[in-house]
């Protein structure tokens, strides 16, 4: 059972829009920033955003992510079957003095 | 460029200690708000933090592996390890380490990540 909640799997057709949702509490998300990674099938985690929004270089602007409260989502525009992956959401938790992480979520690009 | 690479043993006997080494390049963990982390997801299966060790040398565990775990640096020398105890099958993972650069709560690079199995 994870910290942070995601929904196990999304999908959507080439060219299309979807969203990952994080949710949280008020130790993680609602009070510390949030990161996102992607895990291509049989690699290493990578960094998608870091501090809720921002980008590391590279990442190209089809992808956001913004945090209300204490959830956050991760936005994938202009899908590519190259997007298929899992998708993991990051905090630091305040009362646990621990990172937490998301369990996952799957995109499937149909 | 930075670069983190973990090594260890491949295969364990269940209640032996784990030992990793993550050898890292391109930062020092002198350096103020530098940090490096360990992270494992057994296969088919989630991302789970284990620990973190900053600049300071604070120190800081996973709540329900705190009692297993431990983790040191050596900055002479560019390496963090962990030491897990009692090693079971569930601790079967692939073990990544990682850093975390100002203070923040994020990981900007990985190591390839090595693979731990436990069995008899």
């Amino acid at each position: 059972q994870s910290v942070l909640t995601q929904p196990p799997s999304v999908s959507a057709a080439p060219g299309q829009k979807v969203t990952i949702s994080c949710s949280g509490s008020r130790s993680n998300i609602g009070n510390n920033h949030v990161s996102w990674y992607q895990q291509l099938p049989g690699t290493t985690p990578k960094l998608l955003i870091y501090d809720n929004h921002q980008r590391p270089s590279g990442i190209p602007n089809r992808i956001s992510a913004s945090k209300s409260g204490t959830s956050a989502t991760l936005d994938i525009t202009g899908l590519q079957t190259g997007d298929e992956a899992d998708y993991y959401c990051g905090a630091w938790d305040s009362s646990l003095s621990a990172v937490v992480f998301g369990g996952g979520t799957k995109l499937t690009v149909l | 460029q930075v670069t983190l690479r973990e090594s260890g043993p491949a295969l364990l006997r269940p209640t032996q200690t784990l030992t990793l080494t993550c050898t890292f390049s391109g930062f020092s963990l002198s350096t103020t708000g530098m940090c490096v982390s360990w992270v494992r997801q057994p296969p088919g299966k989630a991302l789970e933090w284990l620990a973190l060790i900053d600049w300071e040398d604070d120190k800081y565990y996973t709540p329900s592996l705190k009692t297993r775990l431990t983790i040191s640096k050596d900055t002479s020398r560019d390496q963090v390890v962990l030491t897990m105890s009692n090693m079971g099958p569930v601790d079967t993972a692939t073990y990544y380490c990682a850093r975390i650069p100002n203070a923040g709560n994020y990981f900007d690079y990985w190591g390839q990540g090595t693979l731990v199995t436990v069995s008899s």
